[in-house]
């Protein structure tokens, strides 16, 4: 199967700072999303971006399908974005996920 | 996010236990996820649902056991539990467009923390 690898495994930045998250995976997939798991457990969809890229705020996220990768751009990082990222990819009916990145952003 | 509720948000449960996890989802959505995560691991897909059938188990052990009595509600009963499947189990719907083997944006509900002593 697909498989999902993720890094920096952890990540610890002052407020204020930026930073890009990688995800690898080991073939060709139609679907890709990123997730931000809050410290109570909480899972939120970020991006659904199976090529391409997004941006919402100050979150931005890009896909080169062809080389399969993707990168989750944080900027100007505040405390609240401090949790797990997650890469999950699509694998016919379901999504497969990667270890995650865990940010520590402190002020 | 109250677009999928979990209850219990918390549950200890004895290993002769049976007990029930329910998710409910409000966004009309046609397919519906339980996943287990675990200290360390990356989420584990259990079971998926699509309109209302059962479309993967993954080979998750017996004990576990879905029902899925319509597209917004799903439940995984628990019985005769052992300590290792203490974890955060979440549950997510998505709306799957059919034939494609796509599927589109999945939203989490809050999962419940089980602890089996």
């Amino acid at each position: 199967g697909i498989q999902v690898e993720q890094s920096p495994p952890d990540l610890i930045l002052q407020e204020g700072a930026n930073s890009t998250l990688r995800c690898n995976f080991s073939d060709s997939v139609n679907n890709l999303q990123w997730f931000h798991q809050n410290p109570w457990g909480q899972l939120i969809n970020l991006f659904y971006i199976p090529s391409g890229t997004k941006q919402n705020g100050r979150l931005s996220a890009t896909t080169v399908a062809t080389e399969r990768y993707s990168l989750l751009y944080i900027s100007s990082s505040q405390t609240t974005d401090s949790g797990v990222y997650f890469c999950a990819v699509g694998d016919t009916d379901k999504l497969i996920f990667g270890t995650g990145t865990r940010l520590q952003v402190f002020p | 996010e109250t677009g999928v509720t979990q209850t219990p948000r918390h549950l200890v449960m004895g290993m002769t236990n049976k007990k029930s996890l329910k998710c409910e989802q409000h966004l009309g959505h046609n397919a519906m996820y339980w996943y287990k995560q675990s200290a360390k691991k990356p989420l584990e897909l259990m079971f998926v649902y699509s309109l209302e059938e059962r479309v993967e188990n993954n080979s998750v052990p017996s004990r576990f056991s879905p029902e899925c009595p319509n597209s917004s509600h799903l439940f995984l009963h628990l019985h005769t539990l052992q300590p290792e499947d203490s974890a955060l189990y979440l549950c997510a719907s998505s709306q799957n467009t059919q034939g494609s083997g796509s599927q589109e944006t999945q939203y989490f509900g809050p999962g419940t923390r089980l602890l089996v002593l």
